[in-house]
């Protein structure tokens, strides 16, 4: 069951210009809402993470939007330059011991010099 | 800070043979995942650990997939014997666990390819 789901599936962007991914969410025990960025052959790691409680946060060029009613929340890169080119996957972490990771399925940014 | 450490980097296996993967976390990280990414898709975990302990295995196929965490820190995952939708990279990830609260940062290694033939 895809409980974070995620578009758009791969993105072309011109330098400078904003980039945009969505993802939405189904189950309300999420609680933690990282984005993780992927190069080719590497692992991902950890880009800006937001709490439910919060309906914007910002980081450099990277901010992330959270609309806690419908569920959903977004990546927005700002300036967007040929090294933001990677894959981008939104994550959920839900309350409890675990506080396991479901991630989205991943969005493949190509910003084009 | 050294980062998590998989070797190797590369496998091609015939189908019905075994492999199998290491894992060397961040010392210190109590908690270690093994995650299955699918070409094209995110990564779906398959186990995790708190110390030496499994939390959750609940989306690792027993019937073919094992893994352990010897002494607490560094891990093996296990396919025997592997099938052609096997092919996939394995992640490793740690995290310091549940003392670093809600905000508790898993750091992934760089995989391991796994092409099942």
């Amino acid at each position: 069951q895809q409980q974070v789901k995620q578009s758009p599936q791969s993105l072309i962007v011109q330098k400078g210009g904003i980039s945009i991914i969505n993802c939405a969410y189904e189950n309300t025990a999420f609680d933690y809402f990282p984005w993780y960025q992927q190069f080719p052959g590497k692992g991902p790691a950890l880009l800006i993470a937001i709490r439910p409680d919060v309906s914007e946060k910002k980081e450099g060029r990277f901010t992330i939007s959270f609309n806690k009613s419908a569920k959903q929340f977004s990546l927005h890169i700002m300036d967007s330059q040929p090294g933001d080119s990677a894959t981008y996957f939104c994550a959920a972490k839900r309350a409890g011991s675990a506080r396991q990771l479901t991630f989205g399925s991943g969005t493949q940014l190509t910003v084009l010099p | 800070e050294a980062g998590v450490a998989q070797s190797p980097r590369y496998k091609i296996i015939e189908k019905r043979q075994s492999v199998a993967f290491w894992c060397n976390p961040i010392s210190g990280h109590a908690t270690l995942y093994w995650y299955q990414q699918i070409l094209g898709q995110g990564p779906k975990l398959l186990i995790q650990f708190q110390n030496n302990g499994v939390v959750d295995d609940s989306q690792l196929p027993k019937d073919r997939f094992s893994a352990e965490r010897l002494k607490g820190v560094d891990s093996t995952l296990k396919i025997q014997p592997a099938k052609l939708e096997d092919s996939a990279v394995y992640l490793c990830a740690s995290s310091l666990g549940s003392l670093a609260g809600v905000t508790d940062t898993q750091y992934f290694g760089p995989g391991t390819r796994l092409t099942v033939l």
